[in-house]
């Protein structure tokens, strides 16, 4: 059974079109993240939701747009691609929001934006 | 602010060698410390991580890694590599981002080749 699932694993799409990522835990936990690792393997937190509530939001540009419909699911929509978009992004989730949480993560979504 | 510093972005040994990488944060408070591995084209997977009382720390695989505050550092071994301990390795430290909000921020990964 995947712990933590992201549809799809490979995007490749144009400048200026829209997109969703979409991410399920079956953890039963009550937090969830975004990271965006660059090509460089850098890993830098996006967002983080806890119980559908957002608890963080990065310095990331608004056309990045997280939704929680529930608290297994966070999905992650960006508009208007530009092609320094282009990364592997991955969800992660925690049992909570505490400091000592292990985060489990997705396989994550290569994205190429052309 | 609070973050880590990984030495070496690549580190090569010989299967059976000691595998030693090397991690050093920066924190004015107790840090929690985390190792995670990342295998190509998967997600991160959490080896082990350091939170309070004992040092040193065993998790996954074969790997420990030993909390030295004096040092402030935090590197990770294994006595003896494997050919399937060939990946990238991430040293972590959960930092405050905003009040009342932490989130784990990453060194910028060591890549571990296996020579057979």
């Amino acid at each position: 059974d995947t712990a933590v699932s992201q549809t799809p694993k490979y995007l490749v799409t144009q400048m200026g079109n829209d997109k969703s990522i979409k991410c399920e835990q079956n953890l039963g936990h009550d937090t969830m993240y975004w990271y965006k690792q660059d090509s460089k393997k850098f890993l830098k937190i996006m967002f983080s939701y806890n119980n559908k509530e957002l608890i963080i939001n990065e310095t990331v540009p608004n056309r990045f747009s997280p939704k929680s419909p529930d608290k297994a699911h966070l999905n992650l929509h960006i508009n208007s691609l530009e092609l320094g978009d282009s990364a592997v992004y991955f969800c992660a989730s925690s049992l909570r929001t505490g400091d000592t949480d292990t985060q489990y993560f997705g396989p994550g979504t290569r994205l190429t934006v052309l | 602010a609070q973050s880590v510093t990984q030495l070496g972005s690549h580190v090569s040994v010989s299967e059976g060698a000691l595998v030693l990488l090397r991690c050093n944060y920066s924190s004015s408070v107790p840090p929690y410390l985390f190792w995670y591995v990342q295998y190509p084209n998967q997600g991160l997977q959490l080896l082990l991580k350091y939170t309070t009382g004992a040092t040193l720390v065993k998790g996954i695989n074969g790997f420990e890694a030993e909390f030295k505050k004096s040092e402030t550092s935090f590197h990770l071994t294994k006595p003896s590599a494997h050919m399937s301990d060939a990946a990238e390795y991430f040293c972590a430290v959960s930092v405050t981002v905003r009040a009342g909000r932490r989130a784990l921020t990453f060194g910028s990964g060591t890549r571990l080749q296996v020579q057979p």
